[in-house]
Order: C-alpha cells, then structure tokens, then sequence
C-alpha cells in the first residue's frame, strides 16, 4: 500500500536536545510538507520541499531544520532553539509542489518535553 | 496568518442529520480543499474545489464555493457516527511562486454525530 509513514508515534524531549522525526513516502510524490498542530488550532506550516534538494521556509520554522537527500524522505530536526516543542507533528506529501494537488498525511508525530 | 476560517467550531447532531460547515477567507484563492481529521491521526483530503467551480459532489459530501462572497461550505447528508471528525478547509493563494504555492489551514469544525 502506498502512504506516508511517520515514526515515531511518541517522542519525550529532554532539554537541550535535539530529536528528529522522521517521514516516509512511496507514493512518487515531488513534494513534502511538516506541519505543526498545536491543540484545538489549525495546521501552520514548519517547512517544505518542491524537490528533492531543495527546501523552503514556512511560516514557523525558527528551531527546526530539514533534508531532502531522497525523494522518499524528509526528515525534521526540533532543536533546543525550539523553546516551546510540545505539538503534534504531521507531514504530507503531494504529486506537485504548487499547491493545486490534494495533500497526503501521515498518522502523525505527538512530541512532548520530559 | 490564517486564511481560511472554519463556522462552527464545534457541530453535535444525531446520526441521519445532514451537516453543514462553512469556511471563510480573505483573499483571492486558487483553490480550496476541505480534510477530514479523526481524533489522533493525520488529515485525509475530502474535495478540491478550484476557483472557477461552484460545485462538487463526492458521495455524501457537496462543497459549493462563492468566490464573491469568499466563502465555502461543505455538506455532509445522511451523516453517520464514523462522519465524528474536525473539519478542515485549506486555501491556496491565487498567485503562484514562492510562499503562495502553500495552503493555508484553518482552525476546524468538531462534528460530533450521536448514534
């Protein structure tokens, strides 16, 4: 089957650590979105890739980064500058990267602070 | 900020009711695509409605978009207890390049549909 695949589903961090997040996809799809959902609120843009390579800011990607060596994969870096890290992370994947395309979205990564 | 605005935040009906959201924005949009989020999980697309389009239908599921009201509704007829879910809508800007190509979220409606 294809999809997008999030792990883990838990994540604790300690402070000053940094932890990664990781996303999957076999769907062929050009793009990859992380998104940040905070409860009760909509979801806000961290990072995204049109291609592989290539990445762009979104609008609250101070405290995290990313790659984009593969296609399948583009992992996040929540790093100690991210002060207030505790959010249910959720990552997608479209065919193209122009926003005309429905969004696919993995089952989530719920990240607290010990 | 956000574009698009979710009305209600929360909907309780009984099971057979139809459902009705609605979503408000601000700007000119592309397109505009309504997700459906069960508690915990990630979001799953419902209907993309472009911006030349005043209707869809997906099954139980009719969107209806008015681009002069900026505004979009999505129906849910003959709801079902599994229809429990928030209700996303998400817009994408009318112009292209950079920043623009991303959608922007709401904050959803809760619908709570009782056996």
């Amino acid at each position: 089957d294809g999809g997008i695949t999030q792990s883990p589903k838990y994540l604790f961090r300690k402070e000053g650590q940094n932890v990664t997040l990781s996303c999957e996809q076999n769907l062929n799809h050009d793009a990859m979105y992380w998104y940040r959902q905070d409860p009760g609120q909509g979801l806000r843009l961290i990072y995204y890739s049109q291609i592989v390579n290539d990445f762009q800011k979104g609008d609250i990607a101070e405290g995290y980064s990313v790659s984009r060596e593969k296609k399948e994969s583009f992992p996040l870096t929540v790093t100690s500058a991210q002060k207030n890290p505790t959010a249910f992370y959720l990552c997608a994947s479209s065919i193209g990267g122009q926003g005309n395309q429905p969004q696919h979205f993995g089952d989530g990564t719920r990240l607290s602070i010990l | 900020s956000q574009q698009g605005e979710e009305d209600p935040q929360a909907l309780s009906i009984q099971e057979g009711e139809n459902a009705t959201m609605n979503c408000s924005y601000k700007t000119s949009i592309n397109n505009l695509q309504w997700y459906r989020q069960n508690s915990g999980r990630g979001l799953v697309h419902l209907i993309l409605i472009r911006s030349n389009e005043r209707e869809k239908h997906s099954g139980r599921l009719r969107v209806t978009l008015d681009t002069s009201k900026k505004s979009s509704s999505l129906l849910i007829t003959a709801s079902r207890a599994a229809d429990t879910a928030s209700y996303f809508c998400a817009t994408r800007g009318f112009t292209g390049g950079g920043s623009n190509y991303k959608l922007t979220f709401g904050k959803g409606t809760l619908l709570t549909v009782n056996p």
